[in-house]
């Protein structure tokens, strides 16, 4: 079975800073999809950025972008000039692509984001 | 708006009764996803239907149950409800067809239950 694992539970940035949230991921599988989910105080789950494991070039969505490791089975997230209204909690999840596009997301147990003025 | 609307958006309940909660998917998607989440803790896998018949199972309680109607819509139902299954309860819809698709599922906005 697949797992993901994010070892932060908090982390800080000051405002203006770049950070840089961890995930890991086990999987036998070769075909895949991962994702970084933001979960504002509303709770709200919003798509930050994907990245397919097909692809070798890292994703970037304006001041977010990914390393993605495949070998090393590593996804981390990077927040450059960072603002006030990033922080929230970041949540890491992979999704499998075999047989399409209809399995579950595994969801990692998330990273707290605190942004210091 | 990600187009997959939950309702209600807040229950509040006591302990030992039953509630339902509907969710309906983005037009087009066949597969609905429901997660839990309880309070400061991830999203826990539920359970999954596609196109009417259940797909995929979680860790669901036996109190819980779910079924996915004709029209796509979808709805959990969790009965003799403890206090632990205060939560939020997050729908979420994809489309089944990978070249049209991004890979991600769309969440709606939750419904948070409370259980006194």
């Amino acid at each position: 079975a697949q797992t993901v694992t994010q070892s932060q539970p908090e982390m800080s940035v000051q405002e203006a800073e770049t950070v840089t949230l961890s995930c890991t991921y086990d999987t036998s599988e070769s075909d895949y999809y991962l994702f970084w989910y933001k979960q504002p105080p509303s709770r709200q789950m919003i798509l930050v950025i994907r990245q397919e494991a097909y692809k070798q070039q890292n994703a970037t969505e304006n001041r977010f972008s990914v390393n993605f490791q495949k070998a090393a089975k590593s996804f981390s997230l990077k927040i450059s000039d960072s603002q006030l209204g990033d922080a929230a909690m970041y949540f890491c999840a992979y999704r499998s692509a075999k047989g399409g596009a209809t399995n579950k997301l595994i969801f990692g147990t998330g990273t707290l984001l605190a942004v210091q003025p | 708006d990600s187009g997959v609307t939950q309702t209600p958006k807040h229950l509040i309940t006591a302990t030992g009764q039953r509630v339902t909660l509907r969710c309906s998917p983005r037009s087009g998607d066949l597969s609905v996803y429901w997660y839990q989440q309880s309070l400061d803790q991830g999203l826990q896998f539920l359970i999954q239907y596609y196109n009417g018949e259940e797909r995929a199972k979680g860790n669901i309680l036996e109190r819980f149950s779910a079924q996915q109607f004709p029209d796509l819509h979808s709805e959990l139902n969790l009965s003799s409800l403890e206090l632990g299954d205060s939560a939020l309860y997050f729908c979420a819809s994809s489309t089944q067809y990978r070249a049209l698709g991004t890979g991600e599922l769309f969440f709606g906005e939750g419904s948070r239950l409370t259980v006194l």
